[in-house]
């Protein structure tokens, strides 16, 4: 099947700072990526929809000046987490459809202190 | 997209069968039945789709019923690395790249 790579597997960072997370297809292209956080004992929930060559698609309640999602290629989609705080600690997991199906990264864990 | 509802956890022994129940009441007819499966801390992983008809590849096999309200994933020889969440998700096909994932299935198989 179709590869998702995430970078990096896992981050700590201080709070206040800014951590950026790539999710690159590897053997196919993708004109759409899907953002999911996940938090601990809990399902995956979708935060955005990236769009090569334009805006990302935001879901209710999740602040956009806050996850900033950039699209620049048709193999790669950014998530930089800006100002990030303790609660933003969790599992981000991105996505790529390829045939019909979605094909995950491995997703990058994030702990903020 | 319709709803789907899964038992919160189930077990299973190694080498046998196990036989993962789906139900999504409010499917309609143009929406896929879809299983994931999350092994812990990393990303989820297809296993298999169908519309109306049963549906077997080399990792599982999708059991839909006529009135495709409900579904089974069977797992035909569990192993201890079947150990995972599995999710069954119902959408279109031309957005089932954007899944909305309900709790899933905690399965565990025991040696």
């Amino acid at each position: 099947g179709a590869v998702v790579s995430q970078h990096p597997s896992w981050v700590i960072c201080k709070s206040g700072t800014s951590v950026k997370i790539e999710c690159r297809s590897l053997d196919f292209q993708a004109t759409t990526m899907f953002w999911y956080r996940q938090f601990p004992k809990q399902s995956l929930m979708l935060m955005a929809t990236s769009n090569e060559g334009s805006k990302a698609t935001y879901e209710q309640g999740v602040e956009k000046d806050k996850f900033l999602i950039n699209h620049a290629s048709l193999t790669l989609s950014t998530l930089t987490v800006t100002s990030a705080h303790p609660e933003d600690s969790s599992f981000y997991i991105c996505s790529a459809p390829e045939t019909a199906k979605a094909f995950f990264g491995q997703g990058t864990r994030l702990t903020v202190v | 997209d319709a709803k789907t509802t899964q038992p919160t956890s189930m077990d299973c022994a190694e080498g046998r069968a196990a036989n993962l129940p789906c139900n999504h009441s409010t499917i309609s007819g143009n929406e896929y039945v879809y299983w994931y499966r999350q092994i812990h801390s990393q990303g989820p992983q297809y296993i298999i789709h169908g519309l109306k008809n049963n549906e077997t590849n080399e990792m599982a096999s999708l059991i839909i019923t006529e009135d495709r309200k409900s579904s089974t994933l069977i797992l035909p020889h569990a192993t201890l690395r079947d150990t995972a969440v599995y999710y069954c998700i119902v959408g279109k096909i031309q957005g089932a790249q954007k899944l909305v994932f309900g709790q899933g299935t905690r399965l565990t198989i025991n040696p």
